[in-house]
């Protein structure tokens, strides 16, 4: 089946910028999302890109989209402790059928 | 943005009883729900897309006499896991669709003891 993979971890120091990588294998993925699960919590999107675009920025958040590599970053600026979570990248063609990658466990150490 | 709920948050029961959860969109309609299963440390598995006044359709390999979804009005579908067993035990997360957007509500998690 279609794959959505990310790396697990990623730590920074506070006031770093963090980027974490996602990759996709569907070529026909409409959106792409981000999103954000603090602990016992669900889901808060935090940001989502269309296919057609190559970049959104949205306050702290940047998004990059490589199409051609099937390759999504986002980038968060000054990340500060509040912003360690677990963040997920999903792909869906049409906002039904959403496939996530399994999360990167972000850690922002003062 | 859109707000989703879920009730309970939490809640623990006996292997063989049976547990309902509700998902509420609370400040909009929304005509289709889903319902996610997230094990520790791990994605979230989509186990049905549910619409409102039809049936769900289910994802291959989830026990649709299981897991009874029931999508009754516009704001509210409810996943009823039959005679639980401790297998069963997870975080279970719903979403309702709002356009462009799917708003997930807070998760509950199910312990069946």
């Amino acid at each position: 089946g279609e794959d959505v993979e990310q790396s697990l971890f990623l730590s920074v120091r506070e006031g770093d910028s963090s980027v974490i990588n996602c990759t996709y294998t569907d070529s026909s993925s409409t959106y792409l999302y981000w999103y954000k699960q603090e602990p016992g919590a669900g889901l808060q999107l935090l940001t989502y890109i269309f296919s057609n675009m190559d970049m959104k920025q949205d306050q702290r958040l940047t998004v990059l989209l490589n199409k051609k590599d099937k390759h999504l970053s986002l980038r968060i600026a000054d990340t500060q402790t509040g912003d360690s979570a677990i963040y997920f990248c999903a792909e869906s063609k049409n906002n039904n059928d959403m496939r996530f990658g399994a999360g990167t466990r972000l850690t922002v150490k003062p | 943005g859109a707000v989703v709920s879920q009730h309970p948050s939490w809640v623990i029961c006996k292997s063989g009883t049976s547990v309902k959860i509700e998902c509420r969109s609370l400040d909009f309609q929304a005509t289709t729900m889903f319902w996610y299963r997230q094990f520790p440390k791990q994605s979230l598995m989509l186990m049905a897309t549910s619409n409102e006044g039809s049936k769900a359709t289910y994802e291959q390999g989830v026990e649709k006499d299981k897991f009874l979804i029931n999508h009754a009005s516009l704001t509210l579908s409810t996943l009823t896991v039959t005679s639980a067993h401790p297998e069963d035990s997870s975080f279970y997360i719903c979403s309702a669709r709002e356009v462009y957007e799917q708003f997930f509500g807070p998760g509950t998690r199910l312990t069946v003891l």
